[in-house]
């Protein structure tokens, strides 16, 4: 069983809808949650992190943490062409190795 | 102020052969991380190195070996090259030992390897 499971999509909604991106992890052990973004033919870049459990909002974008059931989510609202993009889940303990999932691939239609 | 940067962008290499891959970290970091991103999945993680060290290591085979140099530059090293080895491999720079986002872990754009 992988550490990190993403629900692969891809995704495609239309300019304006509100996205959902879902993981779900086994290691309770974990204390960091972060989501990348990837644009084609590019490195990952932090779109932002969570340490412990809750919620974290910047901007259009929203995370959440429920520790509990082990399950982390990125929303986006008001989506834009702009934001088409592998979209991607990682967690870490305190020792800093991190662990990703396979990305949803994410198309905003205009 | 430069962030990460990889060389070469690509590269092409036969099956058997050894390959070099290079990484300069972002200005002010001085840890430097690898990742292998197959496509279609997630990147994993190959080995981390701060002061000149491999501190962390993830599921790899000795074939992959790196080296830190005093100016916190890094190579990644990988003999008898396997066709499962193309992928885009990731360099990602930070601060003091930690593979963590607060500590400013940022990504290059990678090599692309096509092993042949």
């Amino acid at each position: 069983q992988k550490e990190v499971e993403q629900d692969p999509g891809p995704l495609s909604v239309p300019e304006g809808a509100i996205v959902s991106l879902n993981c779900t992890y086994s290691n309770s052990a974990f204390q960091y949650f972060m989501w990348y973004r990837q644009y084609s033919r590019k490195g990952p870049e932090l779109l932002m992190y969570t340490y412990s459990s809750g919620n974290k909002e910047d901007g259009r974008f929203t995370a959440q943490v429920d520790k509990s059931s082990k399950y982390i989510s990125l929303f986006i609202r008001d989506s834009q062409p702009s934001d088409s993009a592998t979209y991607l889940c990682a967690i870490a303990t305190n020792a800093g190795k991190s662990t990703f999932g396979d990305g949803t691939t994410l198309t905003v239609k205009p | 102020d430069a962030g990460v940067t990889q060389s070469p962008t690509h590269l092409i290499k036969t099956r058997g052969q050894q390959v070099t891959l290079r990484c300069s970290p972002k200005s002010g970091h001085d840890t430097v991380s690898w990742y292998q991103q197959a496509l279609g999945q997630g990147p994993q993680f190959i080995f981390q190195y701060y002061e000149e060290e491999e501190r962390q290591r993830g599921n790899f085979p000795d074939r992959f070996s790196g080296h830190q140099f005093p100016n916190y530059s890094s190579e990644l090293n990988v003999n008898a090259l396997l066709l499962g080895d193309s992928a885009l491999y990731l360099c990602a720079s930070s601060s003091g030992d930690s593979g963590l986002p607060n500590y400013g872990y940022t990504f290059g754009s990678g090599t692309r390897l096509t092993v042949v």
